[in-house]
């Protein structure tokens, strides 16, 4: 079965540091989503990115964040000057064309900032 | 605003014991229900999905939900629940829109006692 598959599993950074959070999408799909999920909170909607731009973001999604698909497998997520509070566990999902499709996700990347 | 409400943040069960955790919804509109699982240490996957039609979704591992239009609600049940069902369960909703991106519930903590 395709998956969506997410690198580093774990990414420790020292605060202020830039970090990127990869992401391998199931081939055919065509949306391309970031949520984000603090410790004991809920999953939260980052960004969307459909034909090759943002399509949507969040309030969360501030200059600090970036989002690219370098090379038509990939979909990074770009992370400048981190802070503590960045800390939290990204999930990658794709999905494919039409609304009635559901979103599948990586097993995400846990982002501890020191 | 668009917001998705679980009410049972932490359930304890025997196994065997019957389940079903609350998941309501704010907005009237054409909306797909979902809810996912996160077995520890694990990706989000899809337990079962709502679009159109029969109101009662079957799902994997013996899962199922019931969307009550005039509740805005979509719980999800489980007659007989066994020692590895214990995960966390979320609720999303896709209210539509270009990206449709989810909105995900805070999350229900399931343990289940052997």
């Amino acid at each position: 079965e395709p998956e969506v598959t997410q690198t580093p599993s774990h990414q420790v950074t020292q605060m202020g540091q830039e970090v990127i959070l990869r992401c391998v999408p199931i081939s055919n799909h065509l949306y391309f989503y970031w949520y984000r999920q603090i410790l004991g909170q809920k999953v939260e909607f980052l960004v969307s990115f459909y034909n090759n731009e943002i399509s949507e973001k969040s309030e969360i999604f501030d200059d600090q964040f970036s989002v690219e698909r370098p090379d038509g497998s990939n979909f990074t997520l770009k992370i400048r000057s981190t802070k503590l509070e960045d800390s939290a566990m990204y999930f990658c999902a794709s999905r494919g064309q039409g609304r009635n499709t559901e979103a599948f996700f990586g097993q995400g990347t846990r982002l501890t900032v020191v | 605003a668009q917001s998705v409400s679980q009410h049972n943040h932490h359930v304890i069960l025997s196994e065997a014991a019957s389940l079903e955790l609350g998941c309501n919804y704010s907005y009237g509109g054409t909306v797909n229900l979902f809810w996912y699982v996160q077995y520890p240490g694990q990706h989000l996957q899809l337990l079962l999905k709502y679009f159109s039609g029969d109101p009662l979704v079957k799902g994997i591992k013996g899962f199922e939900a019931e969307f009550i239009k005039s509740k805005f609600s979509f719980n999800l049940r489980k007659p007989s629940v066994q020692w590895s069902d214990t995960a966390e369960y979320f609720c999303a909703v896709n209210y539509g829109g270009a990206t449709n991106k989810l909105i995900f519930g805070t999350g229900t903590l399931l343990a289940v006692q052997p």
